[in-house]
Order: C-alpha cells, then structure tokens, then sequence
C-alpha cells in the first residue's frame, strides 16, 4: 500500500514567518515529488516539484528532498495570508500521471 | 485562455440513479485524469484516458464506473447505480500530449451528493 503521509494541522504561523510543511512517503520507486496548494472549494495547483535530493528554491518557496529518509518538505519564507491553504505532497510513484497524494496540511497564515 | 472545465459543478442523485460527469481538457491538451477527493481523504487516481483510448483504469473501481474520452468532444466519467459511499469531489486534470513532467493541471471539480 503507497502512503503519503502529511500532518493535517491546521497549522498556523504569523505574516511574516516561516511555514513548514512536511511529508513522508513510501514507495521507495518514486522519483519525482510535486506539491500542489488547494484553497477551500478549489482545484490543485501546482506550486512545486522536486526530483533530486537537496533544495531547490523558487521564490518564496523551497521543497526538501531526501529520498534516503523518504521524506520531502515545503518552506514558504515571509507568509503572506493568501497562503493559507490546503498544501498537498504528491510523489510520482514510478508514474507522472499516478501521482499519490497526502491528506494534505492546513495552512493558516495570521495577519 | 480557458482552463480545465468541469461541470456539473454540483450534481445530487438519489441511490440507484446514474451520475455523469463531464471534463473539458485546456486547449492543445490531449490527456485526461479522474481523480476522487472522499471527505477527509486524499486525491486517489482513477484513470488516465488520451483520445478514444483508455491508458490505465488501475484506479477505477471494477463495477458501475466507466470514462470514456471520445474523438469529438468532452471525457466523460460515468458511475451507474450511484450508492451514498460515491459522495465525493471528482476532479479532471490535462496535460499536453508527450508531457512527462508531473504538472497535471486540474479543474475545479464535480461534488457529488448521493441521497
């Protein structure tokens, strides 16, 4: 059984602050990590995606990757309140198109 | 420049009616994905289509589910003889043809209320 698993939160950091989301994962065949961001009654989009250990970094965002300890994370620097919302980890799975989604972490950023 | 278009954004059946749900990919977008939201759970994989063909129905349970992704016009996921477990977001997602990067873009979902 694939199983991503995420903390549902809420989790809730001041404007201005660092959020962390992190995520477990267990399929060891997976390659290619993705993080999508849902606002309540939305559809998933995709903000991140991460394919080798290390950081990689994109504006205010920066997805973690260690396949050893099979674990991906998500830094959003300077919170803003438009980012609060669902943030969903997603590896591939062996497959780009099967991707296995977490339940997803509340973010809720406090003005 | 029109993104991934679901409808019926909301759709409510009584037990034992069917529910057909329909899935506009973006323009240039040949590749379809279901997925199902269940309350309190994560986005499951049901199938992947590409035009009049089915790539990988893994994910689909084996009774009263079909899709369909015809020639002409919308993909279609159909569920028979709904039950009140098939309450649930059923999301569409796009992806060019020959795309392998992961980035699945998504519509804004069909809710399904079963009575």
């Amino acid at each position: 059984q694939k199983e991503v698993e995420q903390n549902s939160g809420p989790l809730s950091v001041p404007e201005g602050a660092i959020a962390s989301l992190n995520c477990t994962y267990s399929d060891r065949g997976s390659q290619s990590f993705f993080w999508y961001r849902q606002y309540s009654g939305k559809s998933p989009e995709l903000i991140m995606s991460i394919y080798s250990n290390g950081d990689k970094e994109d504006g205010r965002f920066t997805a973690q990757l260690n396949k050893a300890s099979q674990y991906v994370s998500l830094l959003i620097r300077d919170s803003q309140p438009s980012d609060s919302a669902t943030y969903l980890c997603a590896p591939n799975g062996g497959s780009n198109y099967k991707l296995t989604f977490g339940k997803g972490t509340l973010l809720t950023v406090n003005p | 420049n029109a993104g991934v278009m679901q409808n019926p954004r909301h759709l409510v059946r009584r037990r034992g009616q069917e529910a057909r749900l329909r899935c506009s990919p973006m323009k240039g977008h040949s590749h379809v994905y279901w997925y199902r939201q269940l309350p309190e759970e994560g986005l499951k994989f049901m199938v992947y289509l590409q035009k009049e063909n089915i790539i990988d129905e893994s994910g689909m349970p084996k009774e009263r589910f079909s899709a369909e992704f015809p020639k002409e016009g919308p993909s279609i996921l159909r569920i028979q003889q709904v039950v009140r477990g098939d309450s649930a977001a059923y999301f569409c997602a796009s992806s060019p043809a020959g795309a392998n990067t992961g980035e699945l873009f998504f519509g804004e979902g069909s809710r399904l209320t079963v009575l």
